[in-house]
């Protein structure tokens, strides 16, 4: 069974930090993305990557940047936090032609 | 742009009856249709999914309707149980070049189903 993990499932941090929240998957998958989950938009896609090293924007990229040094890992870097960063964010992974596996997500909460 | 619309923010259904979520899109070019079931505080897992080839897809008490000329599909869960209240999303891929492709999400309903 697929296992996307996100390192925290509640995050509180301050304006102006930097912030990152990383994602772990087991299946080899190429393919990883990062979405945010707002009340009344959806979900929106923030980045994803379908290679190592490699990133593509999604809709709402700013202020926000991402990693992918090793297959499994992705991550996700709020550069200088903000209040409107406050969300809900999801990683997902998938293999090429398969639904995409999310993680439970981490609320993070930005004061 | 809007492409994957879910219209309804919210429905609810007594426990026994049908309940219909509806998704609209307007990209013609979406061959392949996806609904993904999410609990509060995890992440969305997937349901179930539909070609453009089809005009229905059947899974227990899941089944998918796709009306291409409309660019209308429905999700019928038939009997309704209180373990249904989620939210639904409803999903199309779009290319995203380098032969992959990224889901285009809607909005979401909010299924509550009443004992």
């Amino acid at each position: 069974d697929v296992k996307v993990t996100q390192s925290s499932r509640y995050l509180v941090k301050r304006t102006g930090e930097k912030v990152f929240l990383e994602c772990v998957q087991d299946m080899d998958h190429e393919n990883m993305f990062w979405y945010r989950q707002d009340p009344g938009l959806g979900l929106r896609l923030i980045y994803f990557s379908y290679d190592v090293k490699m990133k593509e924007k999604g809709d709402i990229p700013e202020g926000y940047s991402v990693s992918r040094e090793k297959k499994e890992r992705f991550s996700l870097i709020l550069e200088s936090a903000s209040t409107n960063q406050t969300s809900m964010y999801l990683c997902a992974s998938r293999s090429a032609y398969q639904p995409q596996h999310f993680g439970d997500g981490t609320r993070l909460s930005i004061l | 742009d809007q492409q994957v619309k879910q219209n309804s923010p919210s429905l609810s259904v007594q426990e026994g009856r049908i309940s219909i979520l509806n998704c609209d899109y307007t990209n013609s070019m979406f061959d392949y249709f996806l609904w993904y079931k999410k609990y509060p505080a995890e992440g969305p897992t997937f349901l179930i999914s539909i070609s453009s080839i089809k005009d229905k897809n059947e899974d227990g008490r899941f089944t998918v309707f796709l009306n291409k000329s409309a660019k209308h599909l429905s999700l019928h869960i038939v009997p309704s149980q209180p373990g249904d209240s989620a939210v639904y999303f409803c999903a199309a891929p779009t290319d995203s070049g380098a032969g992959s492709y990224q889901l285009t999400f809607g909005k979401g309903t909010k299924l509550s189903v009443i004992p």
